[in-house]
């Protein structure tokens, strides 16, 4: 089955900087998701990501703050931009496979996630 | 989505079968029930899925309710690795709508 990786797996920044995280799926997939995860809470959906489109964003997230890019349908990347310590969280991207062997057709697949802290 | 309604935690003991409710009362007629495990700092992790019928694979089994009103995922023979949050979603099965998770029932498994 396809395998999902990001870069990098961890980071500590300084605020007012950026860090751009990858993901890369060794299979075509048709839908690529960025989720954000803070200390101790549950998942959050920051954006889908389109190929060849622009990213369509959940409310409370901006294009500024998260551009997104998707050049092919095997990688993204999300970049925090101008960080501050409130960004320190896990960042997870996810896919949705159509016809691959061995995934569940239709269900999220995700990647093992970019442990972010900023100082 | 439907929303759902976990148990914040539960404990059980290692080799024994772990059964993880979930309240799923508005569940709509073309909604999934999909189960999802994170262990700690990794990935959500998929188990099941299903829509009315009880489905089992290599990892756990999927009771959901003749209502459909509620499901239990069952974890036959608990092992120490099974130690994680456990969440529960209801979803439409269409590749483009995504997975709306809550806060999940954190499962620890002891010796």
């Amino acid at each position: 089955s396809a395998v999902i990786s990001q870069k990098p797996s961890r980071d500590i920044c300084q605020r007012g900087t950026s860090l751009t995280i990858q993901c890369q799926v060794d299979s075509q997939v048709t839908m690529m998701f960025w989720y954000r995860q803070q200390p101790g809470q549950s998942l959050t959906l920051i954006a889908t990501a389109n190929q060849g489109s622009e990213a369509t964003y959940e409310s409370g997230f901006v294009i500024d703050k998260f551009p997104i890019s998707r050049p092919n349908l095997t990688f993204s990347t999300l970049t925090v931009s101008n960080m501050s310590p409130e960004d320190s969280s896990i960042y997870l991207c996810s896919v949705v496979a159509q016809g691959l062997a061995g995934w569940a057709t239709d269900t999220q697949y995700f990647g093992p996630g970019t442990r972010l802290t900023v100082l | 989505d439907a929303k759902t309604t976990q148990p914040t935690s539960m404990d059980c003991a290692e080799g024994r079968a772990a059964n993880l409710p979930c309240n799923h009362s508005t569940i709509s007629g073309n909604e999934y029930v999909y189960w999802y495990r994170q262990i700690h700092s990794q990935g959500p992790q998929y188990i099941i899925h299903g829509l009315k019928n009880n489905e089992t694979n290599e990892m756990a089994s999927l009771i959901i309710t003749e209502d459909r009103k509620s499901s239990t995922l069952i974890l036959p023979h608990a092992t120490l690795r099974d130690t994680a949050v456990y969440y529960c979603i209801v979803r439409v099965n269409n590749y483009g709508q995504n997975f709306v998770f809550g806060p999940g029932t954190r499962l620890s498994v002891l010796p």
